[in-house]
């Protein structure tokens, strides 16, 4: 069985340029979020799917923001771009938000550097 | 809002035990995990506690008191493949988010 794909591994962009990063879930899996990882820092939600609706998101600007598709995959884009952007973009899965035991399943993350 | 405190991090030899402490600040939650990370890893489930008690898992073992707001990873016969940062989280039913401490970044040393 896969685990969670995310694409690119890395991303190099410069400031105010807009950036899509992209997660696969497991299959079967039907909720996606996304955390933010700041070097040496700890996970910061910042949105969560569930059946291609946007449930919940973090205490992040507008300019972060997201979709699911059908398939269940999922796209973050952050629009307008700033150094502080810099950091582990990391997507988790798991199957569904009735499943109380919150065993996400996380991808290795893509890396965007902010230059 | 809510927020889990760990240390940011701890030091031990091969063999020894390490607890990780976390507290929380907050209630209304369905449970407490914990998260490894590798430098350079995804982070990977390690247990959850969603009643007061111990839950074991192998060398692995973790602990929660709803009543003292406090829970803890306990690390025995520690191997050099632990090193790594450990992260505890809760979930709350409004909002099913997920929402990790700091993380503790442990060092085992030969």
């Amino acid at each position: 069985e896969a685990g969670v794909t995310q694409s690119p591994t890395h991303l190099i962009k410069t400031r105010g340029q807009q950036a899509t990063l992209r997660c696969s879930p497991i299959s079967g899996h039907t909720s996606v979020y996304w955390y933010q990882q700041a070097l040496g820092l700890g996970l910061q939600f910042l949105l969560w799917y569930d059946e291609g609706e946007e449930r919940n998101r973090g205490n992040f600007p507008p300019r972060f923001s997201g979709r699911q598709f059908p398939n269940y995959s999922s796209e973050l884009n952050v629009n307008a771009l700033e150094l502080e952007d810099s950091a582990l973009y990391l997507c988790a899965s798991k199957r569904g938000q009735g499943v109380r035991n919150e065993k996400l399943f996380f991808g290795s993350g893509t890396q965007l550097s902010v230059l | 809002g809510q927020s889990l405190e760990q240390p940011s991090e701890v030091t031990a030899v091969e063999g020894a035990i390490v607890q990780i402490n976390c507290t929380y600040q907050t209630s209304g939650f369905y449970g407490l995990s914990w998260y490894q990370q590798h430098d350079g890893g995804a982070p990977t489930f390690l247990s959850y506690n969603g009643l007061d008690g111990l839950e074991e898992t192998g060398r692995f073992s973790s602990f929660l008191s709803r009543s003292d707001s406090y829970g803890y990873l306990l690390l025995q016969e520690l191997q050099m493949k632990d090193s790594a940062s450990y992260f505890c989280a809760v979930i709350k039913a409004a909002g099913n988010k997920l929402t990790f401490g700091g993380g503790t970044r442990v060092l085992v040393k030969p």
